[in-house]
């Protein structure tokens, strides 16, 4: 079982909604980051989070919007997106910020936008 | 940045079979180089991984090579087993915040 729980598995909205995914980890990890992962494509780095503040953004648009409530929390805001933005949406940790070292992956949240 | 390359992108072997997966990476700064396995429907999780003051680590059935000079690095799976049919991720980087996945390996194993 993975260590790192990631919230709703599936989510299927339209493009002028509001909604959000959640991460949490309990290994007391002080490094968070999303990735954003097509079909049969590597995982692409979206967003890094050291020691709850955004260190890392990667030129993700900004219907993209993360939070980092606390040290055990990640959440990703998505407002007005586009169908493709479609995809499975990974949240990961690590013990360090910068590590490097192992990153832990949660199962993802597979996003439709219709 | 670092732009690491991965082959083959599919893989088939038969159970018992070795499999060896192989990557290339740009960035000389880079020194940590792990393997993930994605199962489907699940996210990434390490198998294995190697740092570059080491030129080959090896886990039971797994083992990886790391070439600092050439800038290549490779995955060997021995006595493979059905439960090994996954897509596999090489990545290099210098700290998490800049590390590249390879573009994946299809590995299926036939019982």
């Amino acid at each position: 079982d993975t260590e790192v729980t990631q919230t709703p598995k599936h989510l299927v909205m339209g493009m002028t909604n509001k909604k959000s995914l959640k991460c949490e980890q309990h290994m007391g990890h002080r490094a968070m980051y999303w990735y954003k992962q097509k079909a049969k494509k590597p995982p692409e780095l979206m967003f890094v989070y050291s020691y709850e503040k955004l260190s890392i953004n990667e030129s993700v648009p900004s219907r993209f919007s993360p939070e980092c409530p606390n040290s055990s929390l990640l959440n990703l805001h998505l407002h007005a997106l586009q169908p493709e933005d479609s995809a499975l949406y990974l949240c990961a940790s690590s013990q360090e910020p910068g590590g490097p070292g192992e990153l832990f992956f949660g199962e993802g949240s597979r996003l439709t936008v219709l | 940045g670092e732009n690491v390359e991965q082959h083959p992108s599919t893989l088939s072997v038969q159970e018992g079979d070795s499999a060896v997966i192989k990557c290339t990476y740009s960035d000389s700064a880079s020194n940590y180089f792990p393997w993930y396995k994605q199962e489907l429907g699940k996210g990434p999780q390490l198998i294995i991984d190697i740092r570059s003051n080491v030129g080959e680590k090896k886990d039971q059935r797994i083992a990886v090579t790391l070439n600092k000079t050439a800038k290549h690095f490779s995955l060997h799976i021995t006595e493979t087993q059905p439960e090994d049919s996954a897509v596999y991720f090489c990545a290099a980087c210098y700290n998490n915040n800049d590390m590249r996945f390879g573009a994946g390996t299809r590995l299926t194993v036939k019982p």
